[in-house]
């Protein structure tokens, strides 16, 4: 497709399992997102991928939290022992510079419960 | 983290009215976006503005750079049932290396048929 596109849309962990989240952003886009939404919470910040530079990685709220990015494209997110309050859904987005200016556009999200 | 300050948090309007939502900060960002968020979806981008002052409508949707750089303004005109979900401004300091994106909290939209 043309859009951003995450999985697994839906994922049910145990406490205590680690999680793998899989984005694909759009082709031809160099900088990648990773966003955190709670219920009924806004976006917060996880993670940023632009290119070959090194990735922000200031919003990680642990060290159970790490992502990479391979080839400049595909970006995985790990949690590792997952904690109830991880339970939230995890956007991706993708954008590219343009003529205006960088546009950031997102993917469905995957949702996250933590039992 | 900073936070952009949206207001109002939510609204419940009749349809065919119209709809003004708006968000400030105390900093400044070099661009601003308006997205909406259905049930279950990712947010979808509705206005991009990359220039203070720059006024950008899109269908019914009209939203605003404000002048300060520390501001911005989304109107939906003639309001529809499908207008129903959740707005969400946000900032961007970068632009040509591109940044992070600041969300406001997010303005939950209600139109009565």
């Amino acid at each position: 497709g043309a859009g951003v596109s995450q999985s697994p849309s839906n994922k049910v962990t145990e406490k205590g399992k680690d999680v793998e989240l899989r984005c694909d952003p759009i082709s031809g886009h160099t900088a990648l997102y990773w966003y955190r939404q709670s219920l009924g919470q806004g976006l917060e910040f996880l993670i940023y991928f632009q290119g070959n530079s090194a990735p922000d990685k200031s919003g990680l709220p642990s060290d159970r939290f790490s992502a990479e990015r391979t080839g400049g494209s595909v970006s995985t997110l790990t949690i590792q022992r997952t904690q109830q309050e991880d339970s939230a859904v995890y956007l991706c987005a993708s954008s590219v510079i343009g003529v205006s200016g960088n546009t950031i556009y997102f993917g469905e999200g995957s949702w996250l419960t933590v039992v | 983290g900073q936070q952009l300050n949206q207001s109002p948090q939510s609204m419940f309007i009749q349809e065919g009215e119209d709809v003004s939502m708006n968000c400030t900060s105390s900093s400044i960002f070099n661009t601003w976006l308006w997205y909406k968020q259905d049930p279950g979806e990712g947010p979808v981008l509705l206005i991009a503005l990359y220039k203070a002052g720059e006024l950008t409508s899109n269908g019914r949707l009209t939203a605003q750079f404000g002048i300060t750089r520390k501001d911005s303004f989304l109107n939906i005109s003639a309001s529809i049932p499908s207008d129903v979900g959740i707005y969400f401004c946000a900032g961007q300091k970068g632009v040509t290396s591109g940044s992070r994106l600041t969300f406001g909290e997010g303005t939950q939209l209600t139109v009565n048929p």
